[in-house]
Order: structure tokens, then sequence, then C-alpha cells
């Protein structure tokens, strides 16, 4: 399974966009990167998921670079309730699609 | 539409007792799949279940196991509980057919939180 590196914390002011990057240089081409969230004490939250091209829903926005090597998500316009631990996963699914966490961004919206 | 229902939502146990925890999938999910969170280890895999057979398995002892009924509900049992047990025990279903069946990959319930004395 490819390894995810993410940094541990980042501020973001509310209203303003938060970019939170992961580095998965060793992903294979048929793993697809997801992203979850984790809000204190809760279960994770799906966010979004791609494989190559770049993708938006409601919640956000990914951003894969061209040799898949690493990815950012996007939250456009982020609120003090987007505040949670952000993890980034690469998964593949020829096996069924465990997911190995990593520890994630601790992400914290300030006012 | 319901979503991952857990059972207990908390637990209290002692040392060297066993522990049954239930998860309902989200209704036409296939897919069960277990993970252990805890402060030191954060959260981790133990197993997944498709259509009542183990898929996956994580890197925990044989005191660790489950099982999947032919309603897709699932259950994970604990023997002989340690200390160190004391986790929020996660489930998470899918649809399990990959991301071309499966959008919005694993939907989480909210946990049972087993504290082990």
């Amino acid at each position: 399974d490819a390894k995810t590196t993410q940094p541990p914390s980042m501020d973001c002011a509310e209203g303003r966009a938060a970019n939170l990057p992961c580095n998965h240089s060793t992903i294979s081409g048929n793993e697809y990167v997801y992203w979850y969230r984790q809000i204190h004490s809760q279960g994770p939250q799906y966010i979004i998921h791609g494989l190559k091209n770049n993708e938006t829903n409601e919640m956000a926005s990914l951003i894969i670079t061209e040799d898949r090597k690493s990815s950012t998500l996007i939250l456009p316009h982020a609120t003090l309730r987007d505040t949670a631990v952000y993890y980034c996963i690469v998964v593949g699914w020829e096996k069924g699609g465990k997911l190995i966490f990593g520890q994630g961004t601790e992400l914290s919206v300030k006012p | 539409k319901a979503g991952v229902t857990q059972t207990p939502r908390y637990l209290i146990k002692t040392r060297g007792q066993q522990v049954t925890l239930s998860c309902s999938p989200i209704s036409g999910h296939r897919s069960v799949s277990w993970y252990q969170q805890t402060p030191g280890q954060g959260l981790q895999f133990l197993f997944e279940y498709f259509s009542e057979t183990q898929r996956n398995k994580g890197n925990f002892p044989g005191r660790f196991s489950g099982r999947q009924f032919s309603n897709s509900r699932s259950e994970m049992n604990v023997s002989t509980l340690e200390l160190g047990d004391s986790a929020l025990y996660l489930c998470a279903s899918s649809l399990g057919g990959g991301p071309a069946l499966n959008n919005y990959g694993y939907t989480f319930g909210s946990g049972t939180r087993l504290t082990v004395v």
C-alpha cells in the first residue's frame, strides 16, 4: 500500500481557502487518492476522491499533479466547522479497498 | 437514508472478559470494515468483510475476530481483553465494488468506545 505524507498541522483564517497538501510518491497506476476528515470523537467523513483528473464536489476540490505523486485538497471558504483532522489515503481496490490511515493534518480554522 | 449504526455506543469491560460489537451497514452496502482508534496508534485497519467473507485483514492478534451475516450486518469480537484494547472501534460500510460503483467511499459509523478496566 502506498504511503502518504502530510504536514501534522495547519492554520487557516475563516473565509479563506484552506489548501492541504499530501505526498504519495509511491502511488501505483490503479490506486486512487481519497480524502477523509475526522471531527473530534466522530467517525471519519468522506470528502472526495480521484484517480488522475482534478475533482470537485460540494465540499471541496482535489488537485492531483500530472505525475500523481502529490495532491492538494482545497476547502474554498473554510469555516470554523471545518476544524478537523484531514487524512489523505491511497486506496487500491483489487483486493478490497482497505483504508490505511496516516497521522493526517490537524486543520485549525481561526476567526 | 439511515447511516451506519454501531451498538453499543459505550462499553466498560474487565480484563480477561470478551466483548462483541455490532455494526449495521447502510442498506445495500455489502462491504463492512472495522478500525481501531487509539491516541497512540491512530486509526488502524482490523479487517474487512464482503459478502460474508473476510477479504482483508490487518495486523492484529487472533483475539480480534469478526464475521458478517447474510444481511451484511457485521460483528467483531475481542476475547481475553487487555487494558490496551481500550479504544474507539469504528465500522465503515461501502458498496464494495470499487470506485466505479462506490463514488462515496466508505461511510463510517459513530463508533463504540470500549474501556477495559
